[in-house]
């Protein structure tokens, strides 16, 4: 069955400093991979997408990668500041009409 | 722009009730509108897809008539929980996407959900 796993571990870092997010995938070959951030209580907010012919993708301090072949995508938000500590999420079209599966979203906590 | 809105965000309602939640488009048409529900610390499971004017689609595993799904006009879908019992609390999220379409890769636009809790 498709497979989608984040870590599920909180992820920690220093206010300033890069985090790296890590999305992979089994048993599947999407055609685009998106990224979203949900805060507590909240509805998911769109980040960035990347199709997969495409091996970057920047927006602003966000940065995607989309490896096909290692079946991963990772994120990465550069000089982190508190307001980014949130859950992200990755999903992957599962063909036609635009319906997704998610993983389970990584917590990033960026400490001042 | 590509503004969703759900409602209710909040339900409390003694078990054996129907609750109805709404998902209205703002800003754009959708003739495709997603059900999610998600429960704490855990992923968004998709529940079902909602289709203007035709009959929803539902995952494996999720009962079509405890769910009712109705999606009657290019800017509104409804999620009609029947007779909720307190393993139905859960967070329910909708979404939907301006120009749907069968090769279509655009970005989802999220309610804010609907807190469901049943006692």
């Amino acid at each position: 069955s498709q497979k989608i796993e984040q870590n599920s571990e909180a992820l920690n870092i220093q206010e300033g400093k890069t985090a790296t997010l890590t999305c992979n995938y089994t048993n599947y070959s999407p055609a685009y991979l998106q990224w979203y951030r949900q805060d507590p209580g909240r509805g998911p907010v769109f980040l960035l997408l990347i199709r997969e012919n495409e091996k970057e993708k920047r927006k602003e301090r966000l940065k995607v990668t989309f490896d096909t072949t290692l079946k991963q995508s990772l994120f990465h938000i550069t000089a982190s500041q508190p307001a980014d500590s949130a859950t992200y999420l990755c999903a992957l079209d599962v063909g036609g009409y635009n319906k997704l599966i998610f993983g389970a979203g990584t917590r990033l906590a960026v400490h001042p | 722009g590509a503004v969703v809105s759900q409602h209710p965000s909040w339900v409390i309602c003694k078990s054996g009730t129907s609750v109805k939640i709404e998902c209205r488009s703002l800003d754009f048409q959708a003739t495709t509108m997603f059900w999610y529900r998600q429960f704490p610390k855990q992923s968004l499971m998709l529940m079902a897809t909602s289709n203007e004017g035709s009959k929803a689609t539902y995952e494996q595993g999720v009962e079509k008539d405890k769910f009712l799904i109705n999606h009657a006009s290019l800017t509104l879908s409804t999620l009609t929980v029947t007779s909720a019992h307190p393993e139905d609390s859960s967070f329910y999220i909708c979404s939907a996407s301006p120009g749907q379409g069968t090769h279509s890769n655009q970005p989802q636009h999220f309610g804010d959900g609907t807190r469901l809790s049943i006692l």
